[in-house]
């Protein structure tokens, strides 16, 4: 099956750096793919949603400047938390798809610490 | 605005009952309906997915349902199993076409002791 491959598991930085988090598909082109997040306890909330080539969407209170989304190519897009403050700490989650109707798949989660 | 409610948040039982979960959603244009697992620090496992045209689903041991008109769909979980502790999530992708974009509920996290 689909599988969506998302890098790092977890990852711990100081407060004032920045983070790249990778989202990867492995076996299918992914056209869009959407960004999720979610703090303990809470549900997944969606921050963006990115379409290969063109500019991603944010949704309603999210920085676009201090969560930067790239999805280059058809099998990879990025999130960059800049300027990490403990705040950001979170579980961020992936997923991905291809064609109009294709399913969705999820990456395993990227669990955010900042200190 | 498409707000997803799932009761109860939490929910403790003995091996082999029967249990519902409940999932509640406040805009019936919906155009599926999803319920996921998701194991702690881990990311999401879809179980099962309705069409906004269909009432159920049915995979194994579980079975969900979807009523539209009154906003509600259910998971039903037979002779449950220490496996299947985990947080089970609703999900919705709202509106009339394929847009991908899931508005998720709270969870209910289960735990089934042996």
């Amino acid at each position: 099956g689909a599988v969506v491959s998302q890098h790092p598991s977890w990852v711990i930085c100081k407060s004032g750096t920045s983070v790249k988090i990778e989202c990867r598909s492995l076996d299918f082109q992914a056209t869009t793919m959407f960004w999720y997040r979610q703090f303990p306890k809470q549900s997944l909330m969606l921050m963006a949603t990115s379409n290969e080539g063109s500019k991603a969407t944010y949704e309603q209170g999210v920085e676009k400047d201090k969560f930067l989304i790239n999805h280059a190519s058809l099998t990879l897009s990025t999130l960059t938390v800049t300027s990490a403050h403990p705040e950001d700490s979170s579980f961020y989650i992936c997923s991905a798809t291809g064609r109009r109707n294709s399913p969705l798949h999820f990456g395993n989660g990227t669990r955010l610490t900042v200190t | 605005k498409q707000e997803v409610t799932q009761i109860p948040a939490a929910l403790s039982v003995p091996e082999g009952e029967n249990l519902v979960l409940n999932c509640s959603f406040t805009d019936s244009a919906i155009y599926n309906l999803q319920w996921f697992r998701q194991d702690p620090g881990k990311g999401l496992t879809s179980l099962l997915l309705i069409q906004s045209s269909q009432r159920e689903q049915t995979s194994g041991r579980l079975n969900a349902s979807l009523d539209k008109s009154s906003g509600r769909s259910t998971l039903y979980i037979a002779a449950s199993q220490p496996g299947d502790s985990a947080t089970y999530l609703c999900a919705v992708e709202h509106g009339s076409s394929n847009t991908g974009k899931l508005i998720f509920g709270q969870g209910t996290t289960l735990q089934v002791k042996p």
